[in-house]
């Protein structure tokens, strides 16, 4: 079946403008994580969904950052006013449940990434 | 402050041989360990895990050990293959009612035919 897919696969902008990137996750989970990986570093927390609520957003770095989950599916994230710090990979992954208790948790399935440059 | 630690950002190994890769980790809270690997402009593809209830998992090639009172775990791989040459991270999560990874800075390793 169809993969994690995130749009676009890069996308080059310049300081202080909007930008969005899409993540459609795997059909039918329920979780849905974005990570950010600068240059050098492994992927960054940034926040989780469960359906359509934002579960844990305490990685989000400042407010210019949100993302919305709508309809418990696809997730977009908005950066308002980009700065040239916020030049990295932005990861999406998905996983079918989430577990309150501790059981095995489910595997995370990650998209390929936006690499986002901001000029 | 880097609650998961991978000190070694390459290793190069011979084909055939093992390769082991080390993980070391802070937070106490941690109960549950991951090893992913990332080829070039893919995502993070994951590998094998463990509960910290274990002390070692198998599958296949690859094996997870976890030493809880040294909090450090490490993947072995072997024989290490041509296409195991990748960067591997190592990854943790908590119970704190969900399942979100904190990441290493991750291992390159290289597998030498």
């Amino acid at each position: 079946g169809a993969g994690v897919s995130q749009t676009p696969s890069n996308k080059v902008t310049e300081k202080g403008k909007y930008v969005e990137l899409r993540c459609d996750p795997i059909s039918g989970h329920t979780a849905l994580y974005w990570y950010r990986q600068s240059l050098g570093q492994g992927p960054e927390f940034l926040i989780y969904f469960q359906g359509t609520g934002a579960a844990d957003d305490s990685g989000l770095p400042n407010d210019r950052f949100f993302a919305v989950r709508p309809e418990g599916s696809v997730s977009t994230l908005k950066i308002q006013r980009t700065e040239r710090g916020d030049s990295a990979v932005y990861l999406c992954a998905s996983s079918s449940i989430t577990l309150s208790g501790r059981g095995s948790p489910d595997t995370q399935y990650f998209g390929p990434g936006t690499r986002l440059t901001v000029l | 402050d880097q609650q998961v630690k991978q000190n070694s950002p390459s290793l190069s190994v011979q084909e055939g041989r093992i390769s082991i890769l080390n993980c070391d980790y802070t937070n106490s809270m941690f109960d549950y360990f991951l090893w992913y690997k990332k080829y070039p402009a893919e995502g993070p593809t994951f590998l094998i895990s463990i509960s910290s209830i274990k002390d070692k998992n198998e599958d296949g090639r690859f094996t997870v050990f976890l030493n809880k009172s040294a909090k450090h775990l490490s993947l072995h791989i072997v024989p290490s293959q041509p296409g195991d040459s990748a960067v591997y991270f190592c990854a943790a999560s908590a119970d704190f009612g969900n399942e979100k990874l904190t990441f290493g800075t991750g291992t390159r390793l290289t597998i030498i035919p």
